[in-house]
This record gives C-alpha cells, structure tokens and sequence, in this order.
C-alpha cells in the first residue's frame, strides 16, 4: 500500500529536549516536504527536499532542520524545542509535474507534539 | 509574495443545502490548483486539483471546482451536503515559479447538521 509514514504520532516533551520525527514514504517520490498545521493559520511549509541530499527552506524554518541521506525518509529535527513549535506535523511525497510544479501531494497521518 | 485566500473560516449547513467555498490566489502566472479535505482527526486527503485544460474539475464524493482565471479563484461546490462533509477544506496553489512551493490557505472549517 502506497503511504506516508510518520512517527511518533504523538509527542510530549520539555523545553531543549532535542528530538526527531521520522517520515518515510514508499512510493519512490522524489519531493518530500514538511508542514505544520497550527489553529486559523492552515498549514506552512517548514522544509522541503527535491531529492536526495537537496534540501531547501520553507515559509517557517526557524528551530528547524531536515536532512535527506535517503531518497524514502526526510526526517525532521527539533534541536532544541520551544513552546512555540507545539503543532501538528505533516510530512508529504509527490513526484514533481515539471520544474517549479509540485504536483499532488501525498500526506502522512500526522505527528501532534507538545513541548512544555 | 504568493498568498492564498479563503474567506469563509467557518460554515455550517444543513444536509442537502448546497455549498460554495470561496479560494483566491495571489499569484498571476500559471498555477496548479489543488483542495484537501481533512476529516476530524485524520489526514489531508486531495479532493481534486486542475493542472489544465477545462476549468470545471470533478473531484471524489460530487465536489466539483471552477477555475475562473480571471478572478484568480477556484472555488469549491457541492449541490447537496451530507452529513459526512463535516470537514476542514483547504485550497491550495502550486505557481509555477520553480519554488516547488505548495502555499495553502487557511482553512474552512464545514459543519453539515443532520
């Protein structure tokens, strides 16, 4: 079954605690990318990757960082989390239309963190 | 910067009226459109999406959009709202500018009484 997996699906954990949220697809896409859904504000882009060892930032990359080693996972880092980083988290996959053009995107279940 | 407008934060129908959920866009190039749905407590989930072609697009479950460039819009229809419509719709703009960038408005919330 073709999926976007993330995991933890929730999270709880303090101020400065570094931690990870894995995403991993297997649908071979080439495009993968994070989001946050935060109440009134829809969901903003964090990271996005293109391909293997290519990453660019997002709208809201501050505390943030992704990397790429593999074309299936593009996991998310929390160096040091703050408050303000409690959200849903959405990673998603697509494979690209053509240059610029993301085409659909396929969307994990979610990651709710809070950070106290 | 490119932005993504949906002006109805929150509706609420009754089962068989008809919705429109209104999505403009900023950006004035060609664009890839897109709307998801969001069950409570699930993923986002395409409804449909026009990349080209004709502006009317028929989406899952009888939601269609019309793409009227002119106005920058696309919004979202249904003639006859279930119950199971209850929802987040989010509309979504991919502008063919080479950022690969997929912006998302902010969400209409859809509540459909019973």
């Amino acid at each position: 079954e073709a999926q976007v997996t993330q995991n933890p699906r929730y999270l709880i954990t303090v101020t400065g605690k570094k931690l990870t949220v894995t995403c991993s697809q297997n649908m071979n896409h080439e495009y993968m990318s994070w989001y946050r859904q935060d109440p009134g504000l829809g969901l903003r882009q964090i990271y996005y990757s293109m391909n293997v060892e290519v990453t660019d930032k997002g709208d809201v990359p501050e505390g943030y960082k992704v990397s790429r080693k593999e074309k299936r996972n593009f996991p998310l880092i929390l160096e040091s989390p703050s408050p303000n980083q409690t959200s849903l988290y959405f990673c998603a996959s697509s494979s690209p239309l053509a240059e610029g053009l993301t085409g659909e995107l396929f969307f994990g279940e979610g990651s709710r963190l809070t950070v106290l | 910067a490119q932005s993504v407008s949906q002006h109805n934060h929150h509706v609420i129908l009754s089962e068989a009226a008809s919705l429109e959920l209104g999505c403009n866009y900023s950006y004035g190039g060609t664009v890839n459109l897109f709307w998801y749905v969001q069950y409570p407590g699930q993923h986002l989930q395409l409804l449909l999406k026009y990349f080209s072609g004709d502006p009317l697009v028929k989406g899952i479950k009888g939601f269609e959009a019309e793409f009227i460039k002119s106005k920058f819009s696309f919004n979202l229809r249904k003639p006859s709202v279930q119950w199971s419509d209850t929802a987040e719709y989010f509309c979504a703009v991919n502008a063919m500018d080479s950022s690969y960038k997929l912006i998302f408005g902010s969400g209409t919330r859809l509540l459909v009484r019973p």
